[in-house]
């Protein structure tokens, strides 16, 4: 089942902007993780947050963590055409299971 | 570290047919693979936990005689979709899980393309 819900679905900035794509989710998690799909390809783990996280960077990105409110931001600082692809969250739920569960997603576009 | 591959990365199949998938983790060793499919434009759903050893764990409305899946060794894994259909037309991605080192983290292949004609 879907838990994480991304907006916008879509998005289209220039180069150099920032990009910010949310997640809301619906159940605890143990960590949630942000993933990048470039067109017909697998996934690029980008970075993970643990529940008992409230903000980690990582280079350009820099992701946060709301439990009260069950989601999260992904923001790209200046943002190059290479940023254009599509992506994920995804959860991990309490209570032992391994399984992720992926959000519907955010196409970016990065315009040169 | 951490390569998944999968084989093939495309393939046509005649409706009827079966198709095996296979995903491969390179360089270390996973006890769990995961199963996920891909519509255009959408998510991926997980479709099945494979577990080295033993039976597959499918989700809720996945066919498991239709999705067949064997996890024989520690380095991979193989999905064989069954009878194929034209709605089984779809990205079929799996994922690896390590047997040790950094939890919960899956290390993902890049991809099957699977199409029924």
């Amino acid at each position: 089942s879907q838990q994480g819900e991304e907006d916008p679905q879509a998005l289209s900035i220039q180069e150099g902007e920032n990009a910010t794509m949310n997640c809301s989710y619906k159940t605890s998690i143990n960590n949630l993780q942000w993933y990048r799909q470039n067109s017909g390809r697998g996934l690029v783990h980008l970075i993970l947050i643990r529940s008992n996280e409230r903000e980690k960077h990582s280079g350009r990105l820099r992701v946060t963590l709301d439990t009260s409110k069950k989601s999260s931001s992904l923001l790209i600082t200046a943002s190059r055409a290479a940023d254009t692809a599509s992506y994920f969250c995804a959860t991990l739920t309490q209570g032992g299971s391994e399984k992720l569960v992926f959000g519907k997603g955010t196409k970016l576009t990065v315009n040169p | 570290g951490a390569v998944v591959s999968q084989h093939p990365s495309w393939v046509i199949c005649k409706s009827g047919t079966s198709v095996k998938i296979e995903c491969r983790s390179l360089d270390f060793q996973a006890t769990t693979m995961f199963w996920y499919r891909q519509f255009p434009k959408q998510s991926l759903m997980l479709m099945a936990t494979s577990n080295e050893g033993s039976k597959a764990t499918y989700e809720q409305g996945v066919e498991k005689d239709k999705f067949l899946i064997n996890h024989a060794s520690l380095t991979l894994s193989t999905l064989t979709v069954t009878s194929a259909h034209p709605e089984d037309s779809s990205f079929y991605i799996c994922s690896a899980q390590r047997t040790s080192g950094t939890p919960y983290e899956q290390y993902f292949g890049p991809g099957t393309r699977l199409t029924v004609t």
